[in-house]
């Protein structure tokens, strides 16, 4: 089955600085990877979608100046918190739409997620 | 313009107990419907998936959900509740249009033995 393999699956940063996450589709191409912020106990928040080739597409009241999402190839997306603050402490989730002929329907594989913690 | 919502952010059942989630659906358009667990520090895992056909859906771990389109329902249930479905839960709904997918806030669900 499709595997997104997303890393670190935590990280501790100091404020000020920036840390990359990385989410790779393993045996499969994803042209679109999407990234969600999860606070505890609430459900997923989209961020944006990663456009493979192209800009990322933000949902509104997302910084895409402290959030950078760059898709550099069919198989990375990368996600840089930048100038990290402890209120940017969160759980972030990648996930990529699955692939054939019936695409647009196909479930999400997600990544493991990423545990941010800004201190 | 398409919204879920999950009846009761908690759920406690009693292991072999009746497992039921709800879940409530807004779309104009033929809805995908999908559910998911999560368990803690993890990523989502798909559990089911409704597109078209049959309304009554069999996931994995002997989790089953029915489309009621009457109803704009789309509950989540398992026969015999295992500690090991203790865990978070989403339904979510597709965009037809394109790869957006809608969440619900999720119901935790707790099993006692």
């Amino acid at each position: 089955g499709a595997v997104v393999s997303q890393h670190p699956s935590w990280v501790i940063c100091k404020s000020g600085t920036s840390v990359k996450i990385e989410c790779r589709s393993l045996d499969f191409q994803a042209t679109t990877m999407f990234w969600y912020r999860q606070f505890p106990k609430q459900s997923l928040m989209l961020m944006a979608t990663s456009n493979e080739g192209s800009k990322a597409t933000y949902e509104q009241g997302v910084e895409k100046d402290k959030f950078l999402i760059n898709h550099a190839s069919l198989t990375l997306s990368t996600l840089t918190v930048t100038s990290a603050h402890p209120e940017d402490s969160s759980f972030y989730i990648c996930s990529a739409p699955g692939t054939g002929p019936s695409s647009y329907n196909s479930p999400l594989h997600f990544g493991n997620g990423t545990r941010l913690t800004v201190t | 313009a398409q919204s879920v919502t999950q009846l009761g952010s908690h759920v406690s059942v009693s292991e072999g107990a009746l497992v039921l989630l709800r879940c409530n659906y807004s779309s104009s358009v033929p809805p995908y419907l999908f559910w998911y667990v999560q368990y803690p520090n993890q990523g989502l895992q798909l559990l089911l998936k409704y597109t078209t056909g049959a309304t009554l859906v069999k996931g994995i771990n002997g989790f089953e959900a029915e489309f009621k389109k009457s109803e704009t329902s789309f509950h989540l249930t398992k026969p015999s509740a295992h500690m090991s479905d203790a865990a978070e839960y989403f339904c979510a709904v597709s965009n037809t249009g394109g790869f957006k997918t809608i969440f619900g806030a999720g119901t935790r669900l707790f099993v006692k033995a």
